[in-house]
């Protein structure tokens, strides 16, 4: 069961702020929203997690709803690097499991 | 850098062939995970050892499958008569946690094509 739905692509422009979405309707009191990325030949590269409030670090801002049912990782300032296919993760605070779905390809163009 | 290290970074093996995966996980980390990453998907988890001490193994796909990390540093995953459907990226991950909610740094896989 898929506990998390994303678009399969995006495109951004470079320099540009990029808002990518995530549905986790579904989603516990005790789970967490978490965000990796994977840029290509790599292996995935944690983003940032959060539970019900906003977090924010150098990589990226997480906003997740009053009622959790969806969040927005936000890249504020998007560079060619930053092409890469990004996972939003729901994961219980005891869990070791992370549970990786097909993730959104997000494509930055100059 | 003192990152998570995986080798080789590509194996090609006949059908029928035993195969083993290395990781070095970032010093001091406690936990190591293997994650298996088809061509197009996301990664699935394998297993999980906590030290030395194979605390899960359910992701392992076939009795083929082993891992180890008898010091509780180095693991390998070993796969035996290899089949082309093992064909796929093998991510080793490791935490400093005790498993639950730690940060799992990963390294740069191996790319496994049985032929």
């Amino acid at each position: 069961d898929a506990k998390t739905t994303q678009p399969p692509s995006m495109d951004c422009a470079e320099g540009r702020a990029a808002n990518l979405p995530c549905n986790h309707s579904t989603i516990s009191g005790n789970e967490y929203v978490y965000w990796y990325r994977q840029i290509h030949s790599q292996g995935p590269q944690y983003i940032i997690h959060g539970l019900k409030n906003n977090e924010t670090n150098e990589m990226a801002s997480l906003i997740i709803t009053e009622d959790r049912k969806s969040s927005t990782l936000i890249l504020p300032h998007a560079t060619l690097r930053d092409t890469a296919v990004y996972y939003c993760i729901v994961r219980v605070g005891g869990d070791y499991k992370l549970s990786f779905g097909a993730g959104t390809t997000v494509t930055v163009r100059a | 850098g003192a990152g998570v290290s995986q080798s080789p970074r590509y194996k090609v093996a006949k059908r029928g062939q035993d195969v083993a995966l290395r990781c070095d996980p970032i010093s001091g980390h406690v936990s190591l995970f293997w994650y298996q990453q088809a061509l197009g998907q996301g990664p699935e988890f394998l297993t999980y050892f906590q030290n030395e001490a194979q605390l899960d193994k359910s992701g392992l796909p076939s009795d083929r499958f082993f891992a180890e990390r008898p010091e509780g540093s180095v693991s390998t995953l070993k796969i035996q008569r290899t089949q082309q459907e093992d064909s796929a990226v093998y991510l080793c991950a490791s935490s400093l946690a005790y498993g639950t909610a730690g940060t799992q740094y990963f390294g740069p896989g191996t790319r496994l094509l049985v032929l």
